[in-house]
């Protein structure tokens, strides 16, 4: 069974671009979540997607938004892109009771310049 | 909402030591406990996990123990081994919650 996929892996913007990042989960799966990796600030939790609704939020500001589709898939939406917004932006798919084992996949590295 | 607490940041063993993490979180509604091990340059995988109803949890040389009334669950792995070094995050989650993870602990064992 496929893993769950990110597109791209690689990416860089210039600040005040926006960018989308893409998340394909695990066959079966409804959960999508979002997290920013950055050194020293371990995972910080962006949003979570559940049968095409947000189920839970995190402390971000608007810029940052997302969606799910019909097919579990999910995309992240970055906007007016700051620096600090550089990161490794992972997602993780899981079924849908809620406490079950999230799988990762392997990120997209934004760099913002 | 939630809070988790990790240490150490790092830590640095002997191979064929024990190696020990310690995590307290603060919603008492928290029941799911679960640890993640990320090599370096790869995803968050999943190596035990734990939920309220169980103090303990061991799998091989991992092992998991949770104090509910303390709020704080602790991670043990012992007979390290290089293959162990990597950053270890803990994590916990109630119900539909959102999943709160711990600052990570970077482990390096020394051959």
């Amino acid at each position: 069974k496929a893993g769950v996929t990110q597109t791209p892996r690689y990416l860089i913007k210039t600040r005040g671009q926006q960018v989308t990042l893409s998340c394909s989960p695990i066959s079966g799966h409804r959960s999508v979540s979002w997290y920013q990796q950055t050194p020293g600030q371990g995972l910080q939790f962006l949003f979570e997607y559940f049968s095409e609704t947000q189920r839970n939020k995190g402390n971000f500001p608007g810029r940052f938004s997302g969606r799910q589709f019909s097919n579990s898939r999910s995309e992240m939406n970055v906007s007016t892109l700051e620096l600090g917004d550089s990161a490794l932006y992972l997602c993780a798919s899981s079924t849908d009771t809620g406490n079950t084992e999230a799988f990762f996949g392997q990120g997209t590295r934004l760099t913002v310049v | 909402g939630e809070n988790v607490e990790q240490h150490p940041s790092t830590l640095s063993v002997q191979e064929g030591d024990s190696a020990v993490i310690k995590c307290t979180y603060s919603d008492s509604a928290s029941n799911y406990f679960p640890w993640y091990k990320q090599e370096l340059g790869k995803r968050p995988q999943l190596i035990i996990d734990i939920r309220s109803n169980v103090g303990e949890k061991k799998d091989q040389r991992i092992a998991v123990t949770l104090n509910k009334t303390a709020k704080h669950f602790s991670l043990h792995i012992t007979e390290t081994q290089p293959e162990d070094s990597a950053v270890y995050f803990c994590a916990a989650r109630g119900g539909y919650q959102k999943v709160t993870f711990g600052t990570g602990t970077k482990l390096q064992v020394i051959p």
